[in-house]
């Protein structure tokens, strides 16, 4: 069966320092992978999402940046964290495209930025 | 812009009433996931759709598709406590590729004992 992990789970950072998210899925091949960011009362919003290794699609201009090293890793970084980047970030997974697709979500990462 | 409205936006019922919560577009979806989500964690899938008029049942959860694809329902019989949670629709635009996936900002269901 699938799974996915992503970690940490809660990280508090300063203002300025760096983000890595790590997100890593198990029991699947190429699948595609997809970074959101949910803020209270504004829903799930897409970051980024990639259909393979060393590619990657981003959808909202921001200080964040992806990255695909693995088929199945997938990262969230960042250089100089902002306030506004604090939230619940989840990574999901699917395969195929189009008609039909499921997308299935890590537990998240829950970032403090003070 | 394609967007997906839920309905209501908050809800909050006793134990055993039934309720039923709405997600609406006026674009055409070629899918339509439900989700449940709990505090700190990520959402789970409950059930997908794909054809129009469709229903599906999960326990004391049904989903119906709208025979136009624009809509869809759930409803719940005789809730619980453990039904609590916030239900997320998602929906896959036809013609859209793996970024295809637009979700509603949910509808936060509390059940009270």
């Amino acid at each position: 069966s699938q799974t996915i992990h992503q970690w940490p789970a809660t990280l508090v950072q300063p203002v300025g320092s760096p983000l890595s998210l790590e997100c890593t899925v198990e029991g699947t091949s190429n699948p595609n992978l997809y970074w959101y960011r949910q803020a209270a009362g504004r829903g799930l919003q897409l970051l980024f999402y990639s259909v393979g290794i060393g590619q990657i699609s981003s959808e909202v201009p921001q200080n964040l940046s992806a990255s695909r090293p693995q088929d199945r890793q997938f990262i969230l970084s960042s250089k100089k964290l902002l306030l506004s980047d604090s939230g619940f970030y989840l990574c999901a997974w699917s395969v195929g495209a189009g008609v039909g697709e499921t997308q299935y979500f890590g537990p998240g990462t829950r970032l403090l930025v003070l | 812009t394609q967007l997906l409205e839920q309905s209501p936006q908050f809800l909050s019922i006793q134990e055993g009433e039934n309720l039923t919560v709405y997600c609406n577009s006026s674009s055409v979806f070629s899918s339509l996931q439900w989700y449940r989500q709990e505090p700190g964690e990520g959402p789970v899938l409950l059930v997908t759709v794909v054809t129009g008029g469709e229903v599906k049942k999960l326990k004391r959860l049904t989903f119906q598709f709208g025979d136009a694809r624009k809509d869809s329902s759930l409803h719940i019989t005789a809730a619980q406590p453990g039904d609590t949670g916030l239900y997320l629709c998602a929906g896959a635009w036809e013609g859209g590729g793996a970024d295809g996936l637009t979700f509603g900002k949910g509808t936060h269901l509390i059940i009270q004992p």
